[in-house]
This record gives C-alpha cells, sequence and structure tokens, in this order.
C-alpha cells in the first residue's frame, strides 16, 4: 500500500536555528497537508497546499513557517527560527484529490528544541 | 466553525470487555466523520469512517462507529479489547469539502488491561 514517508524521524535542533522537515506525498496525490501535535495534545491542522500554493493556513502557521515542493516529489516544512515551543511530532498528510477522502498521513518527525 | 469533542480522555479496560469511546461534534454544515488510531511512538492510521449511507460503519482491527445526527455523535465501539489496541484514539470531522482540513478531537487514551 502507498505510504507517505517523512525523514528525518526524530529531530534535534537549538533553539534559533531553521530546520527543514521533509515529506514524500503519494505520487498521484494533489493535495498536501501539515499538522503538528504537541506532545499530549491533539493534533492541529497547519497548512494545507495545492497546486503549488498555500490553499489554507492556521493562525499557527505564522512568518516563521514556509512549506514548499521544489520538485515533483518533496514537500517541505520549513521553520525558520525555531522555538521551544515548537518542539512537536509534525505530520505531513496527502490526498489524491477532491473526491477522496482518504487521507494518508505520514509516521511524523518528532522535533525537539533545545 | 467545527469542533469534536471527546468526552472521555483516558479509558482503562480488561482485555475481552467491550468498550466505546465517545464522539461529539459541532457543525453548522454536513461533515464527514472519522476515527484514527495512533499506537505508541507512531503516526495516525485511519479505523474507519462515515461518508455517506448506513449510519453504521465497519472499519479494520474489529471496531465499528454508529453516526447518530440527531445526537451529533459517532461513538466508536468494539465487542472485545486486545492488549494491542492499548493505543490514542482520534475522532475527526472534514467540512462538506472533501479536501477540507481535518479537525480532530482531543483524543482518548484506550488502556486495555490484562
Amino acid at each position: 500500500e502507498p505510504e507517505v514517508t517523512q525523514t528525518p524521524s526524530h529531530q534535534v535542533t537549538q533553539m534559533g536555528q531553521e530546520v527543514i522537515l521533509r515529506c514524500v506525498p503519494i505520487s498521484n496525490h494533489l493535495y498536501f497537508y501539515w499538522y503538528r501535535q504537541i506532545l499530549g495534545q491533539k493534533v492541529e491542522f497547519l497548512v494545507s497546499f495545492y497546486n503549488n500554493e498555500i490553499s489554507e493556513k492556521s493562525e499557527i502557521f505564522d512568518d516563521q513557517f514556509s512549506v514548499e515542493r521544489p520538485d515533483g516529489s518533496n514537500f517541505t516544512l520549513k521553520i525558520r527560527s525555531t522555538k521551544l515551543e515548537d518542539s512537536a511530532m509534525y505530520f505531513c498528510a496527502s490526498i489524491l484529490d477532491g473526491n477522496n477522502y482518504g487521507y494518508t498521513f505520514g509516521s511524523g518527525t518528532r522535533l525537539t528544541v533545545v | 466553525a467545527q469542533s469534536v469533542t471527546q468526552l472521555d480522555s483516558q479509558v482503562p479496560v480488561f482485555e475481552e470487555a467491550p468498550v466505546e469511546l465517545r464522539c461529539n461534534y459541532s457543525s453548522s454544515v454536513s461533515v464527514y466523520l472519522f476515527w484514527y488510531v495512533q499506537y505508541p511512538n507512531q503516526g495516525l492510521q485511519l479505523l474507519l469512517k462515515y461518508l455517506s449511507g448506513s449510519t453504521l460503519v465497519k472499519g479494520i482491527n474489529g471496531f465499528e462507529a454508529e453516526f447518530n445526527k440527531s445526537q451529533t455523535s459517532f461513538h466508536l465501539r468494539k465487542p472485545s479489547v486486545h492488549i494491542s489496541d492499548t493505543a490514542e484514539y482520534f475522532c475527526a470531522v472534514i467540512r462538506g469539502t472533501s479536501y477540507d482540513k481535518v479537525i480532530f478531537g482531543p483524543g482518548t487514551s484506550l488502556s486495555v488491561i490484562p
């Protein structure tokens, strides 16, 4: 069964550093998403991306965050200057099209900011 | 705006006993309903979904859920739990637009006691 792949599985970074989280969505999917789960809390929507532009973003997704699909396979989330409160599990997800409700989530990247 | 409530943050249950995890939602528009499971240190896996049709939906691992529009509920049930069902369970909704963001509930931690 096709998978959404996220790398790395765990990343530790120092406060103030830039970090890039990488995702490879399922190859024929068209809509891409990032979600965040702070430890012990619920999963929160960050941003959706379609046709090479942001479709929607949450209030969490401020100027420190950006997303990019640099080539035909990768989908990245960049945090420009990490803060302690950015420590969380970040999930990438993708779906095929507007008629498919089968979101596929990646296994996540645990980001620890020290 | 949509919201999802999971009244029970933790549910301990003995092995082979039945379990029900409760989920209520609020929305001014039609929604699609989902249950996801997150095993320790893993990603999100879709258990089942309700899009339309029969209000009783069956999912993987012997779980089922019933959509009740009048009570705006989508409770998850399993007649006999196993140790391996120990995990975090998230109820979620998507608005009528199928590529819209997933809104998650706060989660219910199911602990199966041997």
